[in-house]
């Protein structure tokens, strides 16, 4: 089975920290992604990478940043927190090659809170 | 891109098969149809998807009509670990990436 963990399921930061969020997964997939879901608003994406220190900003990248150097590693940085960034995140990998493309597998999901 | 169609709600007793319909009655011929499931306070979960035959795997089965315009998701016997909502999405091949997701069915199985 295809596992998919996040470094903490539930975090609390104060505004201004800086915030790391790392996703690792196991099935050697290319494509990694990192959502935020907010009710009302639904899934929305950050930032996806489809290779080793590739990246492509998602919808909404503005406060955040991410590293990849490994394959199997994708870490999310929030650089200075803020309330506004309190949301259960989400990540995801997939392959690249033949399809589906949206066949991804979802970790667990970590709820941050910024107070 | 195609837009779905799922109800609100639905209950289903436990040991039961559980049907959910889904509307895609847009859909172009490139776009296949998927299904994910979120468990309270879970990350989603890949279910299945197909394009035009019918498809079964360990989880569920999906029935798309001959003209894919509506498709149906079974769970063949519902548990209470069933309990969540699911996602009915409709996306073409060669799109980007990005996963979004309608309101979806919440499914309550019943003891």
């Amino acid at each position: 089975d295809v596992k998919v963990t996040q470094s903490s399921r539930y975090l609390v930061k104060r505004t201004g920290e800086k915030v790391f969020l790392e996703c690792v997964q196991d099935m050697d997939h290319e494509n990694m992604f990192w959502y935020r879901q907010d009710p009302g608003l639904g899934l929305r994406l950050i930032y996806f990478s489809y290779d080793v220190k590739m990246k492509e900003k998602g919808d909404i990248p503005e406060g955040y940043s991410v590293s990849r150097e490994k394959k199997e590693r994708f870490s999310l940085i929030l650089e200075s927190a803020s309330t506004n960034q309190t949301s259960m995140y989400l990540c995801a990998s997939s392959f690249t090659y033949g399809e589906p493309k949206y066949e991804q597998y979802f970790g667990p999901g970590t709820r941050l809170t910024v107070t | 891109d195609a837009k779905t169609t799922q109800p609100p709600s639905m209950d289903c007793a436990e040991g039961r098969a559980a049907n959910l319909p889904c509307n895609h009655s847009t859909i172009s011929g490139n776009e296949y149809v998927y299904w994910y499931r979120q468990i309270h306070s879970q990350g989603p979960q890949y279910i299945i998807h197909g394009l035009k035959n019918n498809e079964t795997n360990e989880m569920a089965s999906l029935i798309i009509t001959e003209d894919r315009k509506s498709s149906t998701l079974i769970l063949p016997h519902a548990t209470l670990r069933d309990t969540a909502v699911y996602y009915c999405i409709v996306e073409p091949l060669l799109a980007d990436y990005k996963l979004s997701f309608g309101a979806g069915t919440t499914v309550t199985v019943r003891a």
